[in-house]
């Protein structure tokens, strides 16, 4: 069972908004910046979001990212079919000395 | 542009070892840290530990300490993750990553992937 806690499962439909919550504790998302990843079927991860919310030039503004305390949220705005991927959030943790990923979220868009 | 590419697909043996490359390419800096991460079958993202090439100090997550060696040839840019006593629950699919500063150390660039099967 990882630390950071996220659902297994997501869905939307096309055009759609949706939220994918991370929880952690304080000696990880309370202390340090989080990262959002998107792995799409047989490929390897994308980098999304960093320091929190912050946007690589490349990853369109339809991706968000937002933190509260020791919990963090990845929104997507404007669904579409090719965000169909499992998206995980990936914080340091002080205490364990380590890079910890949440479980990841399956996305489905209906 | 930085690219990581990695070695093939390797079949090992239970009890056996395995060492896997990621040769970068397009003028990223040796100071920038390299980390590994493997993914099980249907299984999430695991942190292995990550190593500066430039220096080759390592860092090992708690799981893999004492199984685990990461190491870098200057001279071909290549760094390699060594594993020993291999077993089953080995099987996985093995990312190397470049943690960029100026993101705040996000794994930015990935490897393709190599697939190690332990049977």
């Amino acid at each position: 069972q990882s630390v950071l806690t996220q659902p297994p499962s997501a869905s939307g439909t096309p055009g759609q908004r949706v939220s994918i919550s991370c929880s952690g504790s304080s000696s990880n998302i309370g202390n340090n910046v989080v990262f959002w990843y998107q792995q799409l079927p047989g490929a390897a991860p994308r980098l999304l979001i960093f320091r929190d919310d912050q946007r690589p030039s490349e990853v369109p503004d339809r991706f968000s990212g937002s933190k509260s305390g020791t919990s963090a949220s990845l929104a997507l705005s404007g669904l579409r079919s090719e965000d169909e991927a499992t998206y995980y959030c990936s914080v340091w943790d002080d205490r364990l000395s380590a890079w910890l990923f949440g479980e990841g979220t399956k996305l489905t868009v209906l | 542009q930085v690219q990581l590419v990695q070695s093939g697909a390797e079949v090992k043996t239970p009890g056996s070892s395995v060492k896997v490359s990621c040769r970068s390419s397009g003028g990223t800096s040796r100071r920038h840290a390299i980390s590994w991460v493997r993914q099980a079958p249907g299984q999430g993202l695991e942190w292995m530990g990550a190593i500066i090439p430039f220096s080759e100090t390592a860092d090992y997550a708690q799981k893999f300490q004492g199984r685990v060696t990461l190491t870098a040839d200057e001279s071909t840019t290549t760094v390699y993750m060594a594993l020993i006593g291999l077993g089953a629950a080995d099987t996985a699919i093995y990312y190397c990553a470049e943690n960029n500063p100026s993101l705040r150390n996000a794994f930015h660039v990935w490897g393709q992937g190599t697939m190690v099967t332990v049977s």
